[in-house]
């Protein structure tokens, strides 16, 4: 059964600060996805990784994959305020990304909280 | 484009109620979804489909059952619903693409089981 780690749970930074948030996975997998969830809305897709060494950035945030040691990385450059949000990695275990079904299986999430 | 929607919004239900939540899409997808989250458990796959008349149960099947008639509709049922039933449901969808494809999220129904 394919387990999704992430960590922290909880995020507090400062605005300025930089931090990472960790998403580790137990089975193969080299698709991964990072959503962003306000408080009583919907998940907005921020970032598809979809091969070992991939890198993707959009602001100040950047997503990377390594797929030989099952993890996912989501950093934080110079934090505002506007980030405030859970964060969620999800793993896709679709044919083609080594695995056999059609299934995205989703970390606890990341509630991060960005103060003045 | 309306992409994912989700019916009701909202719903409160008490114990032993039956009730159907509606999720369609206009993006021609083929692989549709059904997550419920509660709060420290993030999102689990209830059930999914990966096209027209097929559907799969994933994480937490037990006390739901789907039917996927067309492709742009996927529902939920709750037969006798239960207070742990209680949850935030969200239905997804997204292409078929051998490269991989990320969800696409409707507004998700909020359902209260008393």
């Amino acid at each position: 059964e394919l387990k999704v780690e992430q960590n922290p749970l909880f995020l507090s930074m400062q605005e300025g600060k930089n931090y990472t948030i960790y998403c580790n996975y137990s089975t193969t997998s080299d698709r991964l996805y990072w959503y962003r969830q306000d408080p009583g809305k919907s998940l907005e897709s921020l970032f598809v990784l979809l091969s070992n060494g991939a890198v993707k950035q959009e602001g100040r945030l950047m997503a990377s994959l390594d797929t030989k040691a099952r993890l996912s990385t989501l950093h934080i450059t110079a934090a505002v305020h506007d980030l405030s949000a859970t964060y969620f990695c999800a793993v896709d275990m679709s044919p083609g990304s080594g695995g056999s079904n059609y299934k995205l299986t989703f970390g606890k999430g990341t509630l991060l909280t960005v103060n003045p | 484009n309306a992409g994912v929607t989700q019916t009701p919004k909202f719903r409160v239900l008490k114990t032993g109620q039956s009730m159907t939540l509606l999720c369609a899409q206009d993006m021609n997808h083929e692989y549709m979804y059904w997550y419920r989250q509660d709060p420290g458990m993030g999102l689990r796959l209830i059930h999914y489909s990966v096209g027209e008349g097929t559907t799969a149960k994933g994480e937490v099947p037990d006390g739901y059952n789907v039917s996927r008639l067309k492709k742009q509709n996927f529902l939920l049922g709750l037969e006798s619903a239960a207070p742990s039933q209680t949850s935030v449901y969200f239905c997804a969808s997204r292409k078929w693409t051998s490269s991989g494809s990320p969800l696409h999220f409707g507004n998700g129904t909020r359902l209260t089981v008393t």
